[in-house]
């Protein structure tokens, strides 16, 4: 199994521009979940979903901030328009159960100029 | 609000040493807890992963243990070697079930290093 996949890896953008992280799960799993890492506030979870349903959206900063899970293979996190405050590493997890294990993908470091 | 402090945030150990690292938690009501390893600009590794209702869980050189009550875990890692530096972080899933439940709750993590 290839893991967690997430794309792109690196993302250097400028204030005020839209931004689209990407994550495929792996293959199987109900569960899929929206992390951030910063240096000041460690890894806090931004949005989950089961069976491509988004079920606790409470920790998503702002409207400026969307997450979609089409189909049970991609999930997609926006931010528009993004801030220098945004930048950070999201990461994105999969789960078979609610409470399984979860599995990480590499991350999306982002750089808001 | 559930709380994941662990302590120390750094340790340097020579290599070969045992050690242990500490996660506390202000809010017993937990489902299970899981230890993760972070290497530097990669994910996260799951390394254990314990029910509330276990003491502990062993993986190889490592084990892990739970007190719910007193709100702590430690990770012990024995013989430590350089290939184990890594931020280690322990996170928390709640008890109750769905409604926003299922994501976990981290620690900042302790940045370990081993020296050879």
């Amino acid at each position: 199994d290839a893991g967690v996949i997430q794309s792109p890896r690196h993302e250097v953008t400028e204030m005020g521009q839209e931004v689209t992280l990407r994550c495929k799960p792996i293959s199987g799993h109900d569960y899929l979940f929206w992390y951030r890492q910063t240096m000041m506030r460690g890894l806090e979870l931004l949005i989950y979903f089961n069976n491509n349903v988004p079920i606790d959206d409470s920790g998503m900063p702002e409207d400026r901030f969307s997450a979609k899970m089409p189909n049970a293979s991609f999930s997609t996190l926006k931010i528009q328009p993004s801030e220098p405050r945004d930048s950070a590493v999201y990461f994105c997890a999969s789960s078979q159960s609610s409470r399984g294990t979860q599995y990480f993908g590499p991350g999306t470091r982002l750089l808001v100029l | 609000k559930q709380e994941v402090t662990q302590i120390p945030a750094a340790l340097s150990v020579p290599e070969g040493e045992n050690l242990v690292l500490n996660c506390s938690f202000t809010d017993s009501a937990i489902y299970n807890l899981q230890w993760f390893r972070q290497d530097p600009g990669k994910g996260l590794t799951s390394l254990l992963l314990i029910q509330s209702s276990q003491r502990e869980q062993t993986s190889g050189r490592l084990n892990a243990s739970l007190d719910k009550s007193s709100g702590r875990s430690t990770l012990y890692i024995a013989a430590s070697q350089p290939g184990d530096s890594a931020t280690y972080l322990c996170a928390l899933r709640g008890e109750d079930s769905g409604g926003g439940a299922d994501g976990l709750t981290f620690g900042k993590g302790t940045h370990l290093i081993i020296q050879p």
